[in-house]
């Protein structure tokens, strides 16, 4: 198994506190993203990272930020946490660009209540 | 509207019998790649498919490509209980090859 470590795991949180989830990996990869997945929407991109310091946005980037200041480090932060924000983040790593095989994390879920 | 429609949404099916998941785009892929992903975890990747026509058989799991590389279906010959999960199909558009995006996922029942 590729090494991605997810935590925390499980976090409940209230409505507009801040909200950092840690992404680490052990595999040198270059890549690194950062999804939710909800019912009916599959895995959807909020940002993802190309080297160190060097990230972009996905599709449902509105709300959160993202921090890479090591290779084996990729943070999402939910600045002011909202309900809608509620779902399961998987990180996800890879060697090269977009269209290859990624490996990815347990998942953290997360509920804004 | 997702980039990668994925059908039928729910499939539920006896052992032994066959099924076949598809995923359709109106973009072209350089490559479409189907993860299984069971609850709790993380999508595990199954196979890529890289050329346009391709077929792919993994045991019981046949893949293939469109032709115009846009489209790919998931054949289960005989399906077992352990064929249980959600399948995802995933790619990069050519044209955003760095953003790997998901279909919304087929959630695969085999009664025993």
């Amino acid at each position: 198994d590729a090494g991605i470590t997810q935590s925390p795991r499980h976090k409940v949180t209230e409505t507009g506190t801040p909200v950092t989830l840690r992404c680490h990996q052990t595999e040198n990869h270059r890549y690194m993203y950062w999804y939710r997945q909800d019912p009916g929407h599959g895995l959807r991109l909020i940002h993802y990272s190309y080297g160190v310091k060097d990230t972009d946005k996905g599709e449902v980037s509105d709300g959160y930020s993202v921090s890479r200041s090591k290779t084996e480090d990729f943070l999402l932060t939910l600045e002011s946490a909202t309900s809608s924000q509620t779902s399961v983040y998987f990180c996800a790593i890879s060697e090269y660009l977009g269209d290859t095989e990624a490996f990815f994390g347990q998942g953290t879920r997360l509920t804004v209540v | 509207t997702q980039l990668l429609e994925q059908s039928p949404q729910f499939l539920s099916i006896q052992e032994g019998e066959n099924l076949t998941v598809y995923c359709n785009s109106s973009s072209v892929f350089s490559s479409l790649q189907w993860y299984r992903q069971e609850p709790g975890e993380g999508p595990v990747l199954l196979v890529t498919v890289v050329t346009g026509g391709e077929v792919k058989k993994l045991k019981r799991l046949t893949f293939q490509f469109g032709d115009a590389r846009k489209d790919s279906s998931l054949h289960i010959t005989a399906a077992q209980p352990g064929d249980t999960g959600l399948y995802l199909c995933a790619g990069a558009p050519l044209q955003d090859d760095y953003k790997l995006s998901f279909g919304a996922g087929t959630t695969v029942t085999v009664r025993a």
